[in-house]
């Protein structure tokens, strides 16, 4: 595999349900993050974790909670959700060095409906 | 705080044509990078071309060149002779030096007639 993976592509959950996302990057970077599209919305930053610590939490309601286990997998335990929550989720992943910009790598998405 | 302004929702162009895709943007940053990205049907996020705000010349990647225009806080896509499988949205972003954050414009839906 290469770049940055993330399962599964599709996820239909009830209220009720219990889920998580996985992301998986093979790019040997040290920083990895969550995004959030709803339909007709730019992309919103969700979480952000440098060096598997948790860097940033943009106000993002506690029914989504992440973890990062290490460098390369990132996941986005999901329970008690609404039907708002239902959205495209993106994984991304980069080199994060003091002072330097670099570019976002992503993965292809996980496309969540929350009936 | 950094802002990203598309006022485009959508454009067309035809096969073969060029095609500039508009971006203005907002920063309290000395330093900070502009990227954009390609998003088709499909969903994933792909990128295209990255500006850094002391580049003294614009970006260029293959058919996609940046118009980098610092005084004007404009950063627009230039895509030279289009392509049917260039029909996506289009995203704006800047990032500044703290952290790699980006923040996203509203996008541009762009269209590739035959």
């Amino acid at each position: 595999e290469t770049g940055v993976t993330q399962t599964p592509r599709h996820l239909v959950m009830g209220m009720t349900n219990k889920k998580s996302l996985k992301c998986e990057q093979h790019l040997g970077h040290n920083a990895m993050y969550w995004y959030k599209q709803s339909a007709k919305k730019p992309l919103e930053l969700m979480f952000v974790y440098n060096f598997k610590e948790q860097t940033e939490n943009n106000s993002v309601p506690s029914r989504f909670s992440p973890e990062c286990p290490n460098s390369s997998h990132l996941f986005l335990h999901l329970h008690t959700l609404q039907p708002e929550d239902s959205a495209l989720y993106l994984c991304a992943s980069s080199q994060e060095g003091s002072g330097v910009i670099y570019e976002q790598y992503f993965g292809p998405g996980t496309r969540l409906t929350v009936t | 705080a950094q802002k990203i302004t598309q006022t485009q929702p959508g454009m067309f162009v035809q096969e073969k044509e060029a095609v500039t895709l508009d971006c203005t943007y907002d920063t309290s940053d000395p330093s900070y990078g502009l990227f954009w990205y390609k998003q088709p049907s499909s969903g994933e996020m792909i990128f295209l071309i990255y500006q850094g705000s002391y580049d003294q010349q614009n970006a260029t990647e293959g058919r996609y060149s940046l118009n980098f225009q610092k005084a004007r806080k404009s950063a627009n896509l230039v895509i030279s002779a289009s392509q049917l499988g260039d029909s996506a949205m289009y995203f704006c972003a800047i990032a500044g030096n703290q952290g790699g954050k980006l923040i996203f414009g509203q996008g541009t839906e762009l269209s590739v007639k035959p």
